[in-house]
């Protein structure tokens, strides 16, 4: 009954690199999430995923890729790291927004690109 | 851009008093989510109120919704300094899974 857990919990990266952040759930959910979350800025939404095989843009996608891997699994790639992309990224999966349990998030993965 | 705005940005009561946060939404919603984010971790679900609904109670939590305003209301009553934390207001449009989020209230509870 992990919920949902997100892998590196830290993550330091120098301009130009690649990495990928890890994100697993085991509540069986359709809907799984990324988002970014900034000083002031609250969080906004990078892509998300509606149903397995399914990936769709939020506010702010540019710089990332995501893959839906199955229904557990979804990960967020950055392909070249800048530094405006030092944030703290979470994850989050719902069975169905209309239901009363609304999102299950993951603890964050610090990411600092220097 | 943010659907929801929260209101105050920062609110420091003491250990027994109410807090009482605001939220303003632009566009019509299915429902509006209120969620807690204790420093450092993730956020946690704790209320939601549906479209149709004017008021729902959870426990010390009392939240208010007003289409016609496009804004909600969050009370904690008898705040204990476990309450302290940043309180999230999020909103899903029409025909959409998705929640957009405001920029929070920081809540600091002294005891």
């Amino acid at each position: 009954n992990a919920g949902v857990t997100q892998t590196p919990k830290f993550q330091v990266l120098k301009t130009g690199q690649s990495m990928t952040l890890q994100c697993a759930q085991d509540m069986n959910h359709n809907s799984m999430y990324w988002y970014r979350q900034d000083p002031g800025m609250g969080l906004r939404l990078i892509y998300y995923s509606a149903s397995e095989g399914t990936t769709d843009k939020g506010e702010v996608p540019n710089g990332y890729n995501v893959s839906r891997l199955n229904k557990r699994e979804f990960s967020l790639r950055l392909e070249s790291a800048a530094p405006s992309q030092t944030s703290v990224y979470f994850c989050a999966s719902s069975e169905q927004i209309f239901r009363e349990g609304g999102y299950t998030f993951g603890s964050g993965t610090r990411l600092t690109v220097v | 851009s943010q659907q929801g705005e929260e209101d105050p940005q920062a609110l420091s009561i003491q250990e027994g008093e109410n807090a009482t946060m605001n939220c303003s939404y632009k566009t019509s919603i299915n429902n509006l989510q209120w969620y807690r984010q204790n420093s450092g971790r993730g956020l946690v679900h704790l209320i939601l109120i549906r479209s149709n609904e004017r008021e729902k109670h959870s426990g010390r939590l009392r939240v208010t919704l007003d289409t016609s305003k496009k804004s909600s209301s969050l009370l904690i009553t008898a705040s204990r300094a476990a309450d302290t934390a940043s309180y999230f207001c999020a909103t899903d449009g029409l025909n959409t899974d998705k929640l957009i989020f405001g920029t929070g209230t920081r809540l600091q509870v002294f005891p």
